[in-house]
């Protein structure tokens, strides 16, 4: 079956120090994957979607200077929150798709920042 | 542009109490509607979804209707269980290949035994 998986599940960062999380896709290929955070009391938002072949979209609020991608393959992307701050803790999920197919999610990265 | 309101924070049921979580949406596009299914430390999963209006969507005892007049998609379940406590999330995404999913708030459902 299709499957993501995120890493780390959890992880603690010093105010001002930089995050990166990374996001599998095991059993189908992710020509598409967007990630979404999910902050406390609040819904998903999406911070950006990469596309194969295509420029990498970003929402409004978020920027490639804070949240830069990597979408190298198929099967695998990875995020950084840069210079994190109190306000970027959450919950971030990665949603994976090959083609127009059913998105699949991980469980998520939980960033807690200190 | 789009959006998705879910007007319930938070529900508590007994077990086999009839279950009702309110969606309704906004979009000038022609969407498909979602809901999710969140537990405790988990990502969300798909509940169930329905493409095309007027129909129904019906997955583990739950069932939604896209109901494009009143612009609505509702969860109902007949009887709930303690398992089915967690939180709940209707959404939509647009059918033009962007697919920009959009979440409502989210309904907490506690069933108690």
């Amino acid at each position: 079956g299709a499957l993501v998986y995120q890493y780390p599940r959890r992880t603690i960062c010093k105010s001002g120090t930089s995050m990166r999380m990374e996001c599998q896709a095991v059993g189908f290929q992710a020509t598409s994957v967007a990630w979404y955070r999910q902050s406390p009391q609040k819904t998903f938002e999406l911070i950006a979607l990469s596309t194969v072949n295509s420029a990498i979209k970003y929402e409004q609020n978020f920027t490639q200077e804070k949240f830069p991608i990597s979408h190298p393959n198929l099967s695998f992307s990875s995020m950084t929150v840069l210079n994190a701050y109190l306000e970027d803790r959450g919950l971030y999920l990665c949603g994976a798709r090959q083609g127009n197919t059913e998105v699949f999610f991980g469980k998520g990265t939980r960033l807690t920042v200190v | 542009g789009d959006s998705v309101t879910q007007k319930q924070g938070q529900v508590t049921l007994s077990e086999d109490d009839f279950l009702f979580i309110n969606c309704t949406y906004s979009t000038t596009t022609y969407p498909t509607l979602l809901w999710y299914v969140q537990y405790l430390g988990q990502g969300p999963q798909l509940l169930l979804k329905v493409t095309t209006a007027n129909n129904k969507g019906i997955s583990r005892g739950f069932e939604a209707t896209y109901d494009k007049g009143t612009t609505s998609f509702h969860l109902q379940k007949a009887s709930v269980q303690e398992s089915d406590s967690a939180v709940y999330f209707c959404a939509l995404v647009e059918n033009t290949g962007n697919y920009k999913y959009v979440f409502g708030a989210g309904t907490r459902l506690k069933v108690i035994a």
